[in-house]
């Protein structure tokens, strides 16, 4: 059954030290979405892709937050620098297309100290 | 943006007791999905119901988009039912279709 990878499961960095998440959608997923879920709440969303183009990062502090969708396939999400505040779950999910069932990765569970 | 309110927050059974865990939300969707979150933070997709009824096992769910809300049920509650439920909606508004999550309920079944 496809799945949508993401590396690392974990990762521990320190305040003001560079981080890099790597998601890999399910074959032939045209839209990509990265989620962000703070311990005892549901996910929010960060940005979305079509293809290689960003649909919606309305909700990314695109002071310290990157992302990027280069060959519409795999994706980075990328924060540097990182705060305490950055502590979270970061969910990677994807659709056939916007509107369509949503699938989602493990996450990547961050801790900032 | 648009609203989503699961209830109740928090819900205890004994195994084998039937539940119902309730939806609203605040405007017409495109989108409606059920998650269960297991212990180590996988969202495992349980339903895709934007309208209608559907069932899966002893789980169920329904979706009435006239009156914003949806239902889902799980009969003969075990152990591993366990963990958090997310409602997720998509506004029918908008070109980017993103889901908006409830705040989740809370279940715990004891053996």
């Amino acid at each position: 059954e496809a799945e949508v990878a993401q590396s690392p499961r974990y990762k521990i960095t320190e305040k003001s030290q560079a981080v890099a998440f790597w998601c890999d959608p399910i074959s032939g997923h045209a839209t990509l979405y990265w989620y962000r879920q703070i311990l005892g709440q549901g996910p929010e969303l960060l940005v979305q892709f079509q293809d290689e183009s960003v649909v919606d990062d309305s909700q990314l502090p695109k002071d310290r937050f990157s992302a990027e969708r280069l060959k519409g396939v795999d994706s980075t999400l990328k924060i540097q620098p990182a705060e305490l505040g950055d502590s979270a779950m970061y969910l990677c999910a994807s659709s056939l297309a916007p509107g369509a069932e949503q699938y989602f990765g493990p996450g990547t569970r961050l801790t900032v100290t | 943006g648009i609203q989503v309110e699961q209830s109740p927050p928090d819900l205890i059974l004994q195994e084998g007791a039937n539940s119902t865990l309730r939806c609203n939300f605040s405007d017409s969707v495109n989108n409606l999905q059920w998650f269960h979150q297991n212990p180590w933070g996988q969202l495992i997709n349980l339903f895709y119901i934007p309208s209608g009824t559907k069932q899966n096992g002893r789980l169920s769910a329904t979706t009435v988009a006239t009156e914003r809300y949806s239902l889902l049920y799980i009969s003969s509650s075990q152990t591993t039912d366990s963990g958090v439920y997310f409602c997720a909606v998509g506004s029918s508004s908008g070109s980017a279709r993103q889901l908006t999550f409830g705040s989740g309920t809370q279940l715990t079944v004891l053996p």
